[in-house]
């Protein structure tokens, strides 16, 4: 079955600080896509990025960062000097649709909550 | 603002009633999805609807249902309310072939409080 982890359930540092936000999946599919999303504390849920399971090359943009690890079935989260505005709860999502029997939409893990201290 | 409408933001009622929620999916996509956030657990996919049909099911209860319309707006139908069906309520839609793989985007969601 699918799943997604999210260990760190909060996660606080000081205005400046890279911080990491860890993924690590389950999928018995070796075709899948994998999702990061942002919820500010305002609620709506801001889409960051979407990888498939083809593509390990890690990704940069600006002070966002994503390493996807296969070999460990992990897709972490890197933000570099971070920022006020970028607490938020992060999420990260699985969809692997084809492996069937299970529901067609996005298994989220449950989130890690960033506080970004100035 | 990613382009999909919610209405209502809020809404509150008494357990026994019935709610619709609404949602307007981006201009162009064809898919809509809905999800249900609680405290206890977390996001979960309740159902997908492509180009005015059915896609997938998640875990959605009976006592809830849903529809798309040929304009591909889509409402949500909540029954007999518990007050465990108190959540934050999501639309979200893609543009692609349908399919969960493609990116979603997410509407600013319904807040739902059974009282």
């Amino acid at each position: 079955a699918q799943k997604v982890t999210q260990a760190q359930t909060e996660i606080s540092v000081v205005e400046k600080e890279d911080v990491t936000l860890d993924c690590v999946y389950e999928t018995r599919d070796t075709t899948y896509y994998l999702f990061w999303y942002k919820q500010p504390p305002s609620g709506e849920l801001v889409f960051l990025i979407r990888r498939n399971s083809f593509d390990e090359q890690n990704e940069i943009s600006g002070r966002y960062s994503w390493n996807f690890q296969k070999s460990t079935s992990s897709f972490n989260f890197t933000i570099t000097a971070s920022q006020v505005v970028d607490s938020a709860v992060y999420f990260c999502a699985l969809s692997d649709p084809y492996s069937g029997g299970g529901a067609d939409g996005l298994t989220f893990g449950k989130g890690t909550h960033l506080i970004i201290q100035p | 603002d990613s382009g999909v409408t919610q209405t209502p933001k809020h809404l509150i009622t008494a357990t026994g009633q019935r709610v619709t929620l609404r949602c307007s999916p981006r201009s162009g996509d064809l898919s809509v999805y809905w999800y249900q956030q609680s405290l206890d657990q977390g996001l979960q996919f309740l159902i997908q609807y492509y180009n005015g049909e059915e896609r997938a099911k998640g875990n959605i209860l009976e006592r809830f249902s849903a529809q798309q319309f040929p304009d591909l707006h889509s409402e949500l139908n909540l029954s007999s309310l518990e007050l465990g069906d108190s959540a934050l309520y999501f639309c979200a839609s893609s543009v692609e072939s349908g399919a969960s793989t493609d990116t979603q985007y997410f509407g600013p969601g319904t807040r739902l409080t059974v009282l």
